[in-house]
């Protein structure tokens, strides 16, 4: 069956420290996406893609990259970790087109101490 | 910009008894709209979506949804609750012309109290 996967789903990290989450789908989908989860905020968009080479930054894209080299995988870096990027991350993926849903991976939980 | 606002934090309700979650939204142009739900640690799962045509959308699990776009609203609905219901609960929006990615409301919890 089809999935889309997130690893790591638990990481700790340092201040400072570059982190990369991976996101992985076997959906042969071209719309990508990261979101982020706080409470309070429902979910709020990190950066998305609709093809390879193709990248877009989203509501809150400062101090986050993605780069998208294949159809399958849309790597989310921090560049340098901060406190304030403390919070539950998660890819989805949808098939093009207008109103296609989006198919959410499980989510990596991530701690900047 | 577009924007989704979810009124209740919480939603409590007995067993048995029918429930509704509400959403309100805003976009420039014409929308479509999604529910989610969300398990504890896990992903969120599509429940339905409001693309056109009929207002009353029914989706996943015995779900259903109005679109009501004289008052922007599209309120999720279920005639019977059931404990295993309990769940947070998201509304989302795009607007039909721009980009494909969601705007989501802050999330409402459901408690069903057996």
């Amino acid at each position: 069956d089809a999935e889309i996967t997130q690893s790591p789903r638990h990481k700790i990290t340092e201040t400072g420290r570059q982190v990369t989450l991976a996101c992985h789908q076997t959906w042969n989908h071209n719309n990508m996406f990261w979101y982020r989860q706080d409470l309070g905020h429902g979910l709020r968009l990190i950066h998305y893609s609709y093809g390879v080479q193709d990248t877009n930054k989203g509501e809150v894209s400062d101090g986050y990259s993605v780069s998208r080299s294949n159809t399958e995988d849309l790597p989310l870096t921090l560049e340098s970790a901060a406190s304030s990027q403390t919070s539950v991350y998660f890819c989805a993926s949808s098939a093009s087109g207008a109103y296609n849903e989006q198919f959410f991976g499980p989510g990596t939980r991530l701690t900047v101490l | 910009a577009q924007s989704v606002a979810q009124p209740e934090d919480q939603v409590n309700v007995a067993e048995g008894n029918p429930l509704t979650v509400k959403c309100t939204y805003s976009v420039s142009g014409n929308p479509y709209l999604f529910w989610y739900v969300q398990y504890p640690n896990r992903g969120l799962q599509f429940l339905l979506k409001y693309i056109t045509g009929d207002n009353l959308v029914k989706g996943s699990y015995g779900f259903e949804a109005e679109f009501n776009k004289s008052q922007t609203s599209f309120h999720l609905k279920k005639p019977s609750a059931l404990v295993s219901d309990s769940a947070l609960y998201f509304c989302a929006v795009r607007d039909s012309t721009g980009r494909r990615a969601l705007t989501f409301g802050s999330g409402t919890r459901l408690q069903v109290q057996p």
